[in-house]
């Protein structure tokens, strides 16, 4: 009953290193979303995939892409960290209409 | 930008009191709606989703919404020290397949 798994857990970048935020789900379900969060700033989408084959841009795209790999998997990347982008990432996904989101438990990302 | 707005708290409540938790939105089409606890250090959990004009009760927990005034709250009942944590309003964007969180109100329950 693994849900939605992000890896990974903890991740410490030096400024303009680049990595894959990885996210799978096995829920069967269609669309999926990347979040970071910020000490006071709540939940902010970053990109988004409402079903397999689409991705779209959230309220702060820049500085990552996303691939819908499939179904199941959705990945982030940076491809040149910044400090700014320390934070706290969220997965989650959800099935089609008015369902509520699934989360994964995170990963957090530090950037020196 | 659709917007969604909570008092940031924290809202400090004795033990076996009734919370209040408020939480406003901008998009006045929006039909979803979402309440989730989030523990420190922790991923948001659900506790509610309400649909429909007024009151949707699950255990001690009740949800409000009244759409005509872009207005849904969360009430807990006989709060227990447990219930503190970050409560996230949650709402769904009307225009797309995406879901609008406020940035949070921080509960303490005290003994």
């Amino acid at each position: 009953n693994a849900g939605v798994t992000q890896t990974p857990k903890f991740q410490v970048l030096k400024t303009g290193q680049s990595m894959t935020l990885q996210c799978a789900q096995d829920m069967n379900h269609n669309s999926m979303y990347w979040y970071r969060q910020d000490p006071g700033m709540g939940l902010r989408l970053i990109y988004y995939s409402a079903s397999e084959g689409t991705t779209d841009k959230g309220e702060v795209p820049n500085g990552y892409n996303v691939s819908r790999l499939n179904k199941r998997e959705f990945s982030l990347r940076l491809e040149s960290a910044a400090p700014s982008q320390t934070s706290v990432y969220f997965c989650a996904s959800r099935d089609s209409g008015d369902s509520p989101l699934h989360f994964g438990n995170g990963t957090r990302l530090t950037v020196t | 930008q659709k917007e969604v707005e909570q008092n940031s708290g924290p809202l400090s409540v004795p033990e076996g009191a009734i919370a209040s938790l408020n939480c406003t939105y901008s998009d006045r089409v929006s039909q979803s709606f979402f309440w989730y606890r989030q523990y420190s250090g922790k991923s948001p959990e659900l506790i509610m989703s309400i649909y429909s004009n007024g009151d949707k009760e699950d255990g001690r927990f009740t949800a409000q919404l009244n759409k005509a005034s872009q207005y849904v709250s969360l009430l807990i009942r006989d709060s227990q020290p447990s219930d503190s944590a970050t409560y996230l309003c949650a709402v769904e964007d009307s225009s797309a397949s995406k879901i609008i969180f406020g940035s949070g109100t921080r509960l303490s329950i005290r003994p």
